[in-house]
């Protein structure tokens, strides 16, 4: 079965503060993962995807098979960062983007 | 370019109602696929349509169903209508290429109410 968990519902540090956003998934196989970020009052869009091994807005995240997990990390968040993510995944050969439940991160000024 | 648009914003059905949610894909999109958001949760997938059929479905019953037309704009038709099925419906579009990775683009959603 595949599977996306994200553990925290709701997560809080400070502004300047390291931010780990946790995700774990659940696959027989070799997923694709991404981040999907939603802003306030903007559409779901996509972050960052674990083959380009990009950083984007200082963002990282790094897929580990081992512990099956795609935490999101940022090392010094800032306010404009407050929004709500989702981690994902695309079986191969599949059609569909399997999503965690969502982590709302809120950074204090 | 223009991005995805979907149509209605809002909407409010009473049970057992049919409804009918639109979208429009990006420009040069071949792909689109549809998802439910409940409150609180991620989205769940619907189905995919490429190329004007269905390429892919999720754990939903045949009264939901969907039309994709040469243009490559979309219908999500919802039958016999539950109070569960309110829920914000998302609509997202992708170019599917054999060698490209995966990345769809999403619509803003329309929210659907059943009373």
């Amino acid at each position: 079965a595949q599977r996306v968990t994200q553990p925290e519902k709701l997560l809080s540090v400070f502004k300047g503060a390291p931010v780990e956003l946790k995700c774990n998934y659940s696959y027989s196989g070799s997923p694709e993962l991404f981040w999907y970020v939603q802003y306030s009052r903007q559409r779901l869009q996509l972050l960052l995807r674990h083959i380009s091994r990009e950083s984007i807005k200082g963002f990282t995240a790094d897929l580990n098979k081992g512990e099956t997990s795609f935490h999101l990390k940022k090392p010094f968040a800032q306010e404009e960062d407050s929004a709500m993510y989702y981690c994902a995944l695309v079986g191969k050969g599949a059609q569909k983007l399997v999503f965690g439940q969502g982590t709302r991160l809120t950074i204090n000024p | 370019e223009t991005g995805v648009t979907q149509s209605p914003t809002h909407l409010i059905k009473t049970r057992g109602q049919q409804v009918t949610l639109r979208c429009s894909s990006q420009s040069g999109h071949n792909t689109v696929s549809w998802y439910q958001q409940a409150l609180g949760q991620g989205p769940q997938f619907i189905f995919q349509y490429y190329r004007e059929e269905e390429n892919g479905r999720g754990n939903f019953p045949p009264r939901f169903s969907g039309l994709q037309f040469p243009n490559y704009s979309s219908e999500l038709n919802v039958n016999a209508l539950e109070l569960d099925d309110s829920a914000l419906y998302l609509c997202a579009s992708s170019l599917v290429q054999r060698t490209s990775s995966y990345e769809q683009y999403f619509g803003p959603g329309t929210r659907l109410t059943v009373t």
